[in-house]
C-alpha cells in the first residue's frame, strides 16, 4: 500500500513551547489530508481536514490558533502546536487519501509529551 | 448522519480461536464505502479492506474474511484460526456520498493469548 510519513514519532516539550508535526505522503499525490488526536483507549478523533494550498477545516471544539495546519503541497501536511501546555500531551495520527471513496493511508504518528 | 457502532469493546481469545468483529452502520447515501482498519500496539494504523455499497460479495484475504450485508447495515470481519499476531485494536469506518472524511467506529481491541 501506499506510504505516508510522519515524523517525529515521539517528542518531549516544555510548557508553552510550538511543537511541529510533519506528515508526508511518499509515493501518491493527496488530495486530502487529514489530522487526528487519539486518547489512550480512545477512538481516533479527526481534527481537522486540509487540501492543498487551501485552508484546514476544522472539527467543532477544535481551536485552530492552538492547532495550525498548513498544507502547501500535495504531499506535505504539518500541523504546530503552539504554545503547548500538559493537556495538549496526546498520540497525534495524520492520513492521506486521493480522493472520495480511495482508502486511507496513515502516518506512523506523533506521541507528544508536553512536560 | 452517519455512524458507525462496534458494539465489542475489547475481546479476549485463545490462539487458533475464531472470532467475528461486529460492525453497524448508519447512513441515508446510497453510495458509500466501508473499510476495516488495523491498528497495532506500534500505533500506525494498516488499511485492510474497502468495500463500495453496490458490491455485496463476501471477500476473502487468507484468514480474514468480511460479510456485508446492506439489508441489515453491517459489515462484520471473521478473523480465522487467529495468531498472537492479530492482537491489535480494530477500527470500521464509513465514507458518505461525496464526504472527504472517514467516520470511524469505536475500535475494538483483540487479544490473542498463546
Amino acid at each position: 500500500g501506499a506510504v505516508v510519513s510522519q515524523h517525529p514519532s515521539w517528542v518531549i516539550c516544555k510548557s508553552g513551547t510550538s511543537v511541529k508535526i510533519e506528515c508526508r505522503s511518499l509515493d501518491f499525490q493527496a488530495t486530502t489530508m487529514f489530522w487526528y488526536r487519539q486518547f489512550p483507549k480512545q477512538s481516533l478523533m479527526l481534527m481537522a481536514t486540509s487540501n492543498e494550498g487551501s485552508k484546514a477545516t476544522y472539527e467543532q471544539g477544535v481551536e485552530k490558533d492552538k492547532f495550525l495546519i498548513n498544507h502547501a503541497s500535495l504531499t506535505l501536511s504539518t500541523l504546530t502546536v503552539t504554545s503547548a501546555h500538559p493537556e495538549d500531551s496526546s498520540f497525534y495520527i495524520c492520513s492521506a487519501r486521493r480522493g472520495y471513496g480511495t482508502e486511507a493511508f496513515f502516518g506512523q504518528g506523533t506521541r507528544l509529551t508536553v512536560v | 448522519a452517519q455512524k458507525v457502532t462496534q458494539a465489542q469493546t475489547e475481546i479476549s481469545v485463545v490462539e487458533k480461536e475464531d472470532v467475528t468483529l461486529d460492525c453497524v452502520y448508519e447512513t441515508r447515501d446510497t453510495t458509500y464505502y466501508l473499510f476495516w482498519y488495523k491498528q497495532p500496539p506500534s500505533g500506525e494504523l494498516v488499511f485492510l479492506i474497502r468495500r463500495n455499497s453496490f458490491d455485496e460479495q463476501n471477500e476473502i484475504s487468507g484468514r480474514y474474511s468480511w460479510n456485508f450485508q446492506k439489508s441489515t447495515s453491517s459489515f462484520n470481519f471473521t478473523i480465522t484460526a487467529s495468531q498472537v499476531v492479530d492482537s491489535a485494536v480494530y477500527f470500521c469506518a464509513l465514507n458518505g456520498r461525496g464526504s472527504e472524511k472517514l467516520v470511524f467506529g469505536k475500535g475494538m481491541k483483540l487479544t490473542v493469548n498463546p
